[in-house]
């Protein structure tokens, strides 16, 4: 399985963006890159997802690199309720059936 | 629209004992999942299927088997359960293909003593 590189923690403070960074070095092809986040106690929460192009949705935005071999979570103005565990997650294309998660980055934000 | 819904939502076994996990999704997804969390840590595949009628093992399937009902639910079986096995389960849904989201159940927290 294609495996991704990310940060295990960063800290923000409140309404100011966050830049959350991710490295798949052997993403392939047909590889979607997508985040997930994970709120205490509570189960995973879709974020957005992308495969080649930037991505916006109401939660973040996603840049992803032309040569697609990192990406970038944007959180426009963190909130205290953006505090959780952010997965950078590669749903490989071939099967497309599995996510496989890593340890993740844990997001302070900062009042 | 209730998404992935699972049942129990705790629960306290002891050592030996059997159980079954119970998955329900109302959103026509064709694909199912079924991982555990330990304290602390990422979450883990258990058993998926992708479409019904199918399973398959994921990262760690021992001391697990998964019956795909029909395509609404996906149930997850401790034959004998031991304290590894304490964890909080997720179970997931998706539709078939890696441009899809997953959608997560709000867990199940088991503690095997």
């Amino acid at each position: 399985d294609a495996k991704t590189t990310q940060p295990n923690s960063m800290e923000s403070n409140e309404e100011e963006p966050v830049h959350l960074p991710c490295n798949h070095s052997t993403i392939s092809g047909t590889d979607y890159i997508h985040w997930y986040r994970q709120l205490p106690s509570q189960g995973p929460e879709y974020v957005i997802h992308g495969l080649t192009s930037n991505v916006n949705n109401r939660m973040a935005s996603l840049a992803i690199a032309e040569d697609r071999k990192s990406s970038t979570l944007i959180l426009h103005r963190a909130t205290l309720r953006d505090a959780a565990v952010y997965y950078c997650i590669l749903r490989e294309g071939a099967a497309g059936n599995k996510l496989t998660f890593g340890g993740g980055t844990r997001v302070l934000v900062k009042p | 629209n209730a998404g992935v819904t699972q049942t129990p939502k705790f629960q306290v076994l002891k050592t030996g004992q059997s159980m079954t996990l119970q998955c329900a999704q109302d959103m026509n997804h064709n694909s199912m999942y079924w991982y555990r969390q330990d304290p602390g840590m990422g979450l883990r595949l258990i058993y998926y299927s992708a479409s019904e009628g199918t399973t398959d093992k994921g990262e760690v399937p021992n001391g697990y088997n998964v019956s795909r009902l029909n395509k609404r639910e996906f149930s997850l079986r401790l034959e004998s359960a031991a304290p590894s096995q304490t964890s909080v389960y997720f179970c997931a849904s998706s539709g078939i293909g890696a441009g899809y989201g997953y959608t997560f159940g709000s867990g199940t927290r088991l503690t095997v003593v």
